[in-house]
């Protein structure tokens, strides 16, 4: 059965801090692994795109990792702002328009 | 910069009702999609639409809903006889072309969602 996993499930951090995310998937056939910033009540927003070929990709303070070989992905966060505070979720693509999404981790940076 | 938009944000409807959700997605877009996000859960894949057909839908995708282009900018959901069940955020989102298995990344953008409560 094709299926995202994410954890942690919440967490929080102190402003200015590091974090990291992690996602397994179980997902074949797989073509790209997304990363998605959502903030409550609104729609997901791209962070970072990696198909199997690739290792590692940034976006500013996000940077996000694949290891095709073992299907696991994270996304780490520098310097953590208050606005990062929302949830992030791993998707995957399972075919040519189907997205499989995590259930997200739900980030909140406090002062 | 463009998005998707979608009306109306929030949709009250009694059960056994029909409701039409409405997304204008980015003019250069060709493929378009429907997701729905239960409070609480996670977001799942409702259908796919290119070409004024639909390309892919998942098992929740049943005879109740349907999906239309009706013209050069709207993308509708309509769901038949609402159910309790039913109430959720309603997600619409388009993309250049397709997700995966072309040459380069494709980006998905969403739309800011419908909330859709049954009553």
């Amino acid at each position: 059965k094709n299926q995202v996993e994410q954890s942690p499930q919440s967490l929080i951090i102190l402003e200015g801090k590091n974090c990291t995310l992690q996602c397994n998937y179980t997902v074949s056939p797989f073509s790209n692994l997304r990363w998605y910033k959502q903030d409550t009540g609104r729609g997901p927003v791209s962070l970072t795109i990696m198909t199997f070929s690739e290792n590692t990709k940034s976006n500013g303070r996000y940077t996000a990792t694949l290891d095709a070989d073992t299907k696991q992905s994270s996304l780490h966060i520098t310097a953590s702002q208050l606005s990062d505070s929302a949830s992030y979720i791993c998707v995957v693509s399972g075919g040519y328009n189907k997205l499989i999404f995590g259930a997200g981790t739900r980030l909140a940076v406090h002062p | 910069e463009p998005e998707v938009t979608q009306t109306p944000s929030h949709q009250v409807t009694q059960m056994g009702q029909e409701v039409i959700l409405r997304c204008v997605p980015i003019s250069n877009h060709l493929y378009f999609y429907w997701y729905r996000q239960i409070l609480g859960q996670k977001v799942e894949f409702l259908v796919s639409f290119y070409n004024n057909e639909i390309s892919e839908k998942s098992e929740i995708f049943d005879d109740q809903f349907s999906v239309e282009r009706p013209d050069g900018s709207n993308f509708t959901l309509k769901i038949r006889s609402t159910k309790l069940e039913d109430s959720a955020m309603y997600f619409c989102a388009s993309s250049e072309s397709w997700l995966a298995g072309g040459p380069r990344d494709i980006e998905q953008f969403f739309g800011p969602g419908t909330r859709l409560t049954v009553l």
